[in-house]
């Protein structure tokens, strides 16, 4: 079935660390790609999207490229800050005759120490 | 503008009791999705709206759970006979059309807890 798995967390960093999460997904078809991000007592909101192969999303220093051969839309920013500290979800949508639901992994929290 | 606005914004309730949970979606936008935010089950996907068609319904979890969409505007997911495991925040978004491309705006939610 369509599927979206991300690294478990908590992920700890100190301030200006490099930032890796990843995604991989399992879809049948082409799906869009997208990154939204929960910051503490907030509701969910988008990061970044891609909506086809080699597109690369990018918002407030993050990025992500939708890489079809590995099925992957990992997320990345170069210099964290503490206010980057929030739960982050890797998401799908539009496989073939599902609209737009969106399908979800299982959110992966980044907390950042000054 | 205005955004995505669900209520109430915390219900507690007993086992057994019905509960209603209201969405109000951004103007103008024709797709309207319900998800379920659990610490066991992470965000899943409930039912969604798209226009007049008829919604899907394929991730309701039980016949408990029902939800209607009244002049394409306004929502309203039911919960029937409320069970513990139902704990959880309900997650209401819109977007201008259903598909993969467009955006969903997410409203705070609404986190239910059954006693």
């Amino acid at each position: 079935g369509n599927s979206v798995t991300q690294m478990e967390g908590p992920v700890t960093l100190s301030e200006e660390a490099f930032l890796t999460i990843n995604c991989t997904y399992t879809a049948t078809g082409y799906p869009s790609l997208f990154w939204y991000v929960q910051y503490p007592g907030e509701g969910l909101q988008l990061l970044l999207k891609a909506t086809k192969a080699d597109d690369k999303g990018s918002n407030k220093g993050f990025e992500a490229t939708y890489r079809k051969e590995t099925t992957s839309f990992h997320l990345e920013k170069g210099s964290v800050q503490v206010s980057d500290s929030a739960v982050y979800f890797c998401a799908l949508s539009g496989i073939y005759n599902q609209g737009g639901k969106l399908i979800f992994g299982q959110g992966t929290e980044l907390s950042v120490k000054p | 503008g205005a955004g995505v606005s669900q209520s109430p914004s915390n219900k507690v309730t007993e086992k057994g009791k019905d509960v209603e949970l209201r969405c109000d979606p951004i103007s103008g936008h024709t797709a309207l999705y319900w998800y379920r935010q659990s610490l066991g089950q992470g965000l899943e996907f409930l039912i969604y709206f798209q226009g007049n068609s008829a919604p899907d319904k394929s991730g309701l979890p039980s016949d408990r759970f029902s939800a209607e969409r009244t002049g394409g505007s306004v929502s309203t997911l039911t919960i029937q006979r409320t069970q513990q495991e139902d704990s959880a925040v309900y997650l209401c978004a819109s977007s201008f059309q259903s598909g993969g491309s467009y955006e969903q705006y997410f409203g705070p939610g609404t986190r239910l807890t059954v006693t």
